[in-house]
């Protein structure tokens, strides 16, 4: 059974800081997802990672694949009171499709982060 | 464009009765995934659809089922209602094998 961990689950920061949250999974999936959920809200899609090595940016954020490790990192820079959401991170575990195939996605729990003005 | 779209947004149902949940999919996308999401957990997996057939399904027992239509619309039906099924209801949306667009999602409270 495929297990996708999170840690940490919950995290609360200052403005300003730089944190960096972990994703450990548990088959060989070269494709992993990163999601940010608002409170009651659907989940938005941050990044997809396509293969080992594979790093992407976007404003403050900044995801990586490491598939030998079966690790994938979500770093925050300097931090701003708007990121203040639950990150999850998913992978697919046929590893060959985009999200849409016959298996879904497997999601960890979770991390809830709190950035404080 | 017309994203994915779910309804109804919030309902409430009773121990045993059975509900039905509605989603229209992305233009273009025809294959439809069901997740439910319990409170403070991750979304979990029940099953996707594609050319109107279960393409695939997660570990949910019989009594969720689902449909899809030509139009590639889905509704997912849970029989029997649970305590436990109390949960946020996302469907997405995508071409078969493709990216995954979320919809808003059906919050279902069971009393």
């Amino acid at each position: 059974e495929l297990k996708v961990e999170q840690n940490p689950l919950f995290l609360s920061m200052q403005e300003g800081k730089n944190y960096t949250i972990y994703c450990n999974y548990s088959t060989t999936s070269d494709r992993l997802y990163w999601y940010r959920q608002d409170p009651g809200k659907s989940l938005e899609s941050l990044f997809v990672l396509l293969s080992n090595g594979a790093v992407k940016q976007e404003g403050r954020l900044m995801a990586s694949l490491d598939t030998k490790a079966r690790l994938s990192t979500l770093h925050i820079t300097a931090a701003v009171h708007d990121l203040s959401a639950t990150y999850f991170c998913a992978v697919d575990i046929e590893g060959r499709y985009s999200g849409g195939g016959a298996d879904g996605l497997t999601f960890g729990k979770g991390t809830h982060l709190i950035i404080q003005p | 464009e017309t994203g994915v779209t779910q309804s109804p947004t919030h309902l409430i149902k009773t121990r045993g009765q059975q509900v039905t949940l509605r989603c229209s999919s992305q233009s273009g996308h025809n294959t439809v995934s069901w997740y439910q999401q319990a409170l403070g957990q991750g979304p979990q997996f029940i099953f996707q659809y594609y050319r109107e057939e279960e393409n695939g399904r997660g570990n949910f027992p019989p009594r969720f089922s689902g449909l899809q239509f030509p139009n590639y619309s889905s509704e997912l039906n849970v029989n029997a209602l649970e305590l436990d099924d109390s949960a946020l209801y996302l469907c997405a949306s995508s071409l078969k094998y493709g990216e995954l667009f979320f919809g808003e999602g059906s919050r279902l409270t069971v009393l």
